[in-house]
């Protein structure tokens, strides 16, 4: 099974400065897809961010852009100008092209005002 | 527009009850999935279904049955619970068009508690 690993189970950053989030993950695949969710405490899982693997571009909405380094098979999420309602658990997801979800163990973001 | 729902929010039952947790879909989406939610474990799968009538196993099935007579519902059972399961459930959907796996679709998730 392909694995996914979030090496930093807590981070904090100063509100509007930037942070980054890491995540790699294991697979002999050459398409598949890879998310970011956030959770917030209310529980729901809210998409934050989706790449194509096929697509070399990095995926970019507002804030939130990624570093996808295919080779090396990492996808870390880069969160600018931080604002109080990033705070909340991320998750790094793969999925392939079978439409099975792998997820991360998370990383708990706290904004510091 | 409700998206994902899913009954009970909250549940305690005790050892070796059947529990069934349901999940409904507002809109059509072929693909549905459960995961469960543990401290230090992120969400991990345990069934998924392409379509009504086709179900799959994830990385955790064991002590849990799906079924899936309508697009529209995934029910997921625990036969006879264990304290193991205590835990919080997801359901997801995805629209799946042309191969292309897009984004899942949360519902708010059920909270479990097997004493």
């Amino acid at each position: 099974a392909q694995t996914v690993t979030q090496s930093q189970p807590e981070m904090s950053v100063q509100e509007a400065e930037t942070v980054t989030l890491s995540c790699t993950y294991d697979t002999s695949e050459s398409d598949y897809y890879l998310f970011w969710y956030k959770q917030p405490p209310s529980r729901q899982m809210i998409l934050v961010i989706r790449q194509e693997a096929y697509k070399q571009q990095n995926a970019t909405e507002n804030r939130f852009s990624v570093n996808f380094q295919k080779a090396a098979k990492s996808f870390s999420l880069k969160i600018s100008d931080s604002q109080l309602g990033d705070a909340a658990m991320y998750f790094c997801a793969y999925a392939n092209t079978g439409n099975q979800f792998y997820f991360g163990t998370g990383t708990s973001l706290t904004v510091i005002p | 527009d409700a998206g994902i729902t899913q009954s009970p929010r909250y549940k305690i039952t005790e050892t070796g009850r059947q529990v069934t947790l349901m999940c409904h879909q507002t809109w059509s989406h072929s693909y549905m999935f459960w995961y469960r939610q543990d401290l230090g474990h992120g969400l991990r799968l345990i069934y998924y279904s392409a379509a009504a009538d086709i179900t799959d196993k994830g990385e955790v099935p064991d002590g849990y049955v799906v079924s899936r007579s309508k697009t529209e519902n995934f029910p997921l059972t625990l036969e006879s619970a264990t304290r193991s399961q205590t835990s919080v459930y997801f359901c997801a959907a995805a629209l799946v068009e042309r191969g292309t796996t897009n984004e899942q679709f949360f519902g708010p998730g059920t909270r479990l508690t097997v004493l």
